[in-house]
């Protein structure tokens, strides 16, 4: 157990409609990340948040947004679903800043868009 | 942009056997992360690493700066072992050190 939890587990919903991922970082870890991982592009890195403030994006949809909140939990929302965005969603957290420091994962959300 | 290249794409090996993972990036890091992902899909981190070497049980990290160039290495290999295993490296263009990962290696364990 690596101490990020992510709900719901699974989710099935139709094209068009909006849903909403959570995630709750370890303990003390102030970096939270979400990722998409598709069969066809693999992992990709979504967007970062450092104690509640936007601190990158990677190859994230104008469609997808997200937040971080004071209890540093977080989500994600995707709208206006299109079958392209069924993929398993990651949040994983770090102490500190992703490139020298071990991340957690989440057991993952899996979207299917029908 | 830091670009990643994993081999090989699938590996099927019988218990017992020695197996490496190589993994190879275009600019120099910082550090590098080796991770396994779980037939179930869940995903754990097994090293980080900047220089040298790490051990863990039976799984050993080793990374060149100077080539840029890591290999994950298993010994006696077991079919519990059969996962995908992802290399990751910090992106320090645009997406500010975040990681982009490799394709990842599907390894599989007979009995």
């Amino acid at each position: 157990d690596s101490g990020v939890t992510q709900t719901p587990k699974h989710l099935i919903t139709a094209t068009g409609q909006r849903v909403t991922l959570r995630c709750s970082p370890r303990s003390g870890d102030l970096s939270v990340y979400w990722y998409q991982q598709s069969l066809d592009q693999g992992l990709q890195f979504l967007i970062q948040y450092y104690n509640g403030e936007e601190r990158a994006k990677g190859n994230i949809l104008e469609r997808f947004s997200a937040q971080q909140f004071p209890d540093l939990h977080s989500e994600l929302n995707l709208s206006s679903l299109e079958l392209g965005d069924s993929a398993l969603y990651f949040c994983a957290s770090s102490v500190g800043l992703p490139s020298n420091n071990e991340q957690f994962f989440g057991p993952g959300t899996r979207l299917t868009v029908l | 942009k830091n670009e990643v290249e994993q081999s090989p794409q699938n590996l099927t090996a019988q218990e017992g056997e020695f197996i490496t993972i190589n993994c190879s990036y275009s600019v120099g890091i910082s550090a590098l992360h080796w991770l396994q992902q779980h037939p179930g899909g869940g995903i754990v981190s097994l090293f980080m690493l900047s220089s040298g070497k790490k051990k863990h049980g039976r799984l050993i990290a080793t990374i060149n700066i100077q080539e840029k160039h890591s290999s994950l290495h298993i010994t006696a290999s077991h079919p519990r072992d059969s996962a995908v295993y992802i290399c990751a490296v910090p992106d320090y263009g645009g997406s500010q050190g975040n990681l982009i990962f490799g394709k990842g290696t599907k390894l599989s364990v007979k009995p």
